[in-house]
């Protein structure tokens, strides 16, 4: 299998500007969790889904954030307007659904925003 | 709520040595046990995971861990570390009713020559 797959790997943009990071988990998982990790926060989870359901998007920092999951191999987390303080790896997980399933991780996103 | 402490945020270690990183969880429920790594520019893989039964849990690379209920701690261990160790380590718990993991704020792991 291939992995987590996630794209763009590093994403340099300007203030004010729509970042989309896209995700491809691996086939059969049906749990899929984003995360942010940046030196100041360490490694937060910002939302996850079950069934491309949301079920919990309490990480989230702000309206400015959404994610969604149209079908069970692709999820998007966009950005819109971006910050500064955005600037951080986005990480994206794929597991099977269950608390103790080992979640896979892709390669992450570095986000600049400028 | 669950909550994890990682109580050291870097382990410096001569190869071949012995190494310990440290984990205390806090629940008030039942758990399950992760310790992930992540090298440099990559994401997180698992090392190892403790769901039920014996206490000492082996990982891949030789790594070890220990479940100690009564002290809380889930300390990971390995007899002889290599240059290739070097890496950042996460602790991680889950409790039952929910699919996320709550991590520690990480170990990085510096083994010398």
């Amino acid at each position: 299998d291939a992995g987590v797959i996630q794209s763009p790997r590093h994403e340099v943009t300007e203030m004010g500007q729509e970042v989309t990071l896209r995700c491809k988990p691996i086939s059969g998982h049906n749990s899929l969790f984003w995360y942010r990790q940046t030196m100041m926060r360490g490694l937060e989870l910002l939302i996850y889904f079950n069934n491309n359901v949301p079920i919990d998007d309490s990480g989230m920092p702000e309206d400015r954030f959404s994610a969604k999951m149209p079908n069970a191999s692709f999820s998007t987390l966009k950005i819109q307007p971006s910050e500064p303080r955005d600037s951080a790896v986005y990480f994206c997980a794929s597991s099977l659904q269950g608390t103790q399933e080992t979640q896979y991780f892709g390669p992450g996103t570095r986000l600049l925003v400028l | 709520a669950q909550s994890v402490t990682q109580l050291d945020s870097q382990v410096p270690v001569f190869e071949e040595a012995p190494v310990e990183l440290r984990c205390n969880y806090s629940s008030s429920v039942s758990v399950y046990l992760f310790w992930y790594v992540q090298y440099p520019n990559q994401g997180l893989q698992l090392l190892l995971k403790y769901l039920s039964g014996s206490t000492l849990v082996k990982g891949i690379n030789g790594f070890e861990a220990e479940f100690n209920k009564s002290q809380t701690s889930f300390h990971l261990r390995k007899p002889s570390v290599h240059i290739s160790d070097t890496a950042e380590y996460f602790c991680a718990v889950s409790d039952h009713n929910t699919d996320k993991l709550i991590f520690g704020t990480g170990t990085r792991l510096q083994v010398f020559p």
